[in-house]
């Protein structure tokens, strides 16, 4: 099965500064890459997603970057403000299947 | 946007007893559900498929005679802990793909459920 390994684990920076969260993945069939933002005691929102088609998605402050070939994707987020302080999870996936392959998750922490 | 409902968001329980969490899409219909569990400080982790109409499908290692499924409408599922006890405790969440959303879940708001 699949393996979704993201780094780090926290990650802490300055606001205004950027922020990059780091996946990998293990089936080079998975085609399908959703990033989701959970704060605490809440569900995890879906912030940004990428399919395996393209290499980079853009959407304001937030990016998702993938190399098929080295199979991992990350995502980047610009100019943090302290509401961006959450826990991201990355995810992988058959696009055509319902089952989701989760990362570990980071807990980013923007200082004012 | 959709919007996936989940109640209660807390719940705490007798070990022993049974509880029940309710996930309802408002504005869309899901033919199918899914329930995660997370415990504190880690990742989801899928427990089952919820079918409209037909037998969940549950991920290897879920016991589905503690972990009671039930999707009797297309905008309804439920799921049941049987005698409850203090290791179920965690936070459970369900997610459903709304049309036109694209292949993105939304998910619900997550219960969180104590055992004592």
């Amino acid at each position: 099965g699949e393996n979704v390994e993201q780094h780090p684990s926290t990650l802490s920076v300055q606001e205004g500064d950027s922020a990059v969260i780091k996946c990998t993945y293990s089936d080079s069939a998975s085609n399908y890459f959703p990033w989701y933002k959970q704060e605490l005691g809440k569900g995890p929102q879906l912030i940004i997603d990428i399919r395996s088609n393209v290499g980079e998605k853009k959407d304001q402050r937030i990016a998702v970057t993938l190399n098929k070939t080295a199979k991992h994707f990350s995502l980047h987020i610009t100019e943090t403000q302290p509401e961006d302080s959450a826990v991201y999870f990355c995810a992988a996936s058959l696009y055509n299947f319902n089952k989701f392959y989760f990362g570990s998750g980071t807990k980013l922490n923007v200082k004012p | 946007g959709a919007v996936v409902s989940q109640h209660p968001s807390r719940v705490i329980c007798k070990s022993g007893t049974s509880v029940k969490i309710e996930c309802r899409s408002l504005d869309f219909q899901a033919t199918t559900m899914f329930w995660y569990r997370q415990f504190p400080k880690q990742s989801l982790m899928l427990m089952a498929t919820s079918n409209e109409g037909s037998k969940a499908t549950y991920e290897q290692g879920v016991e589905k005679d503690k972990f009671l499924i039930n999707h009797a409408s297309l905008t309804l599922s439920t799921l049941t802990v049987t005698s409850a006890h203090p290791e179920d405790s965690s936070f459970y969440i369900c997610s459903a793909r709304a049309p036109g959303q694209g292949f993105g879940y939304t998910f619900g708001s997550g219960t969180r459920l104590t055992v004592v």
